[in-house]
This record gives structure tokens, C-alpha cells and sequence, in this order.
């Protein structure tokens, strides 16, 4: 199986920060990368798909990059509603696998 | 807009069986491949069985194969997970999930609000 390592676990910013998350894959998968949010006691909510495409509706100050095996989510000026758990997720085989998560809070 | 709906979660003894339920409207279901992924309280998030648009191919994680069962009766536009053996490791809250649209959309753009299984005895 594919594994994914995401750094950091936990990241302190605040509110305006530029912040950036890494994911790295344990072999390539091209650019089949996810990178979703997740607030407590909720699902996870797509943000980025296939690397770099925004989901339709998710602000622009979020933006993903990279290919093969690393790959970045970037928030631009940290807004208060960014506060959350975010996951990164290949999809280059059918054993999808996630990122442990890195949480951003508040400093 | 697509709108998924767990329901079957709750409290089953170790070694017990369980039969999750995922109701889809909203999109054409049987043509998305679904797939059921869980969180252990406090934990991340594990991908583990999903099914293709037929039904005639379904993949397992390693933690849950030969234990658990993906099937799907698109008549009813719902997707099933039998869970048996159930193990306290098992306990988690379950989402389904589909897949997004296009050959190599394969990430989960839907996701359900969760059900909640608890293996205890």
C-alpha cells in the first residue's frame, strides 16, 4: 500500500498567517492527491483534488501543489473559520489511503 | 447536489456483526464507484471497502478483509457494509463516501454525516 506522511501533526498560526502543510507519498502517484478539512463531529469536506484544482465553492486562498511524491497545501491569510483538521488522501490506487492529519489551531 | 445517509451504527459485542446503510439521492448512483471510510474516535481517518458502479468489484483494506462485505443495491440507491467479527479496534464513527466525476476522479467529493459503532462488551 501507498503511504502517506503529512508534517506537521500540529501547526499554531494566527488569525492572517500564510500556513503550508506537506504531504509525501511513499511512492508516486502522479498527481492523484486530495487534501480535505474536517471540523470536529463533522465529515471531511473536499478542498483540492487532483493536486492543484480547487472544489468548486472553496475559497481562493487555499491552493495545492505538487506531483509524484510531495505535495503542499497552502492557506493564504489564515482566516478564523481555517481552524480545523486537514487531511491529504492519494487516490492513484484502489487502496485509498490518508495523511494522519495536521491540525491547525490557534496561537 | 448529492446527499448521502448513514444509518445501522451502535453498540455490538466483541465478535458480533453489524449491517451499515448508506441511502445516496441527488446523483445518478449507479454509476459512481462508493466507498465506506471510518474514524476511530480521536483518530484519523481509514479508507476501508469500496465498491464499483456495478457492484461486481469490490476492495477491502487489509484491516477488514475476510471480515467485512461492501454491497450495493442500486434499485434502492444504497450501499451496504456487513461488518462481522467485529473487534473493539473496529469501533469508530463510518462515513460513506462517493467518488467524484471523470475517469481519474477517484477522491471522495460527497461524504455522509456519519454513523457510529461501538464494539464493546
Amino acid at each position: 500500500d501507498i503511504q502517506m506522511t503529512q508534517s506537521p501533526s500540529t501547526l499554531s498560526a494566527s488569525v492572517g498567517d500564510r500556513v503550508t502543510i506537506t504531504c509525501r507519498a511513499s511512492q508516486s502517484i502522479t498527481s492523484r492527491l486530495a487534501w480535505y478539512q474536517q471540523k470536529p463531529g463533522k465529515a471531511p469536506k473536499l478542498l483540492i483534488y487532483e493536486a492543484s484544482d480547487l472544489e468548486s465553492g472553496v475559497p481562493s486562498r487555499f491552493s495545492g501543489r505538487g506531483s509524484g511524491t510531495e505535495f503542499t497545501l497552502t492557506i493564504t491569510s489564515l482566516q478564523p473559520d481555517d481552524f480545523s483538521t486537514y487531511y491529504c488522501q492519494q487516490y492513484e490506487s484502489y487502496s485509498w489511503t490518508f495523511g494522519q492529519g495536521t491540525k491547525v489551531e490557534i496561537k | 447536489e448529492a446527499e448521502l445517509l448513514e444509518s445501522g451504527g451502535g453498540l455490538v459485542k466483541p465478535g458480533g456483526s453489524l449491517r451499515l446503510s448508506c441511502s445516496a439521492s441527488g446523483f445518478t448512483f449507479s454509476t459512481y464507484v462508493m466507498n465506506w471510510v471510518r474514524q476511530a474516535p480521536g483518530k484519523g481517518l481509514e479508507w476501508v471497502a469500496a465498491i464499483s458502479g456495478s457492484g461486481g468489484s469490490p476492495y477491502y483494506a487489509d484491516s477488514v478483509k475476510g471480515r467485512f462485505t461492501i454491497s450495493r443495491d442500486n434499485s434502492k440507491n444504497t450501499v451496504f457494509l456487513r461488518m462481522n467479527s467485529l473487534r473493539g479496534e473496529d469501533t469508530a464513527v463510518y462515513f460513506c463516501a462517493k467518488v467524484g466525476s471523470g475517469y481519474y476522479s477517484n477522491y471522495f467529493d460527497s461524504w455522509g454525516q456519519g454513523t457510529l459503532v461501538t464494539v464493546s462488551s
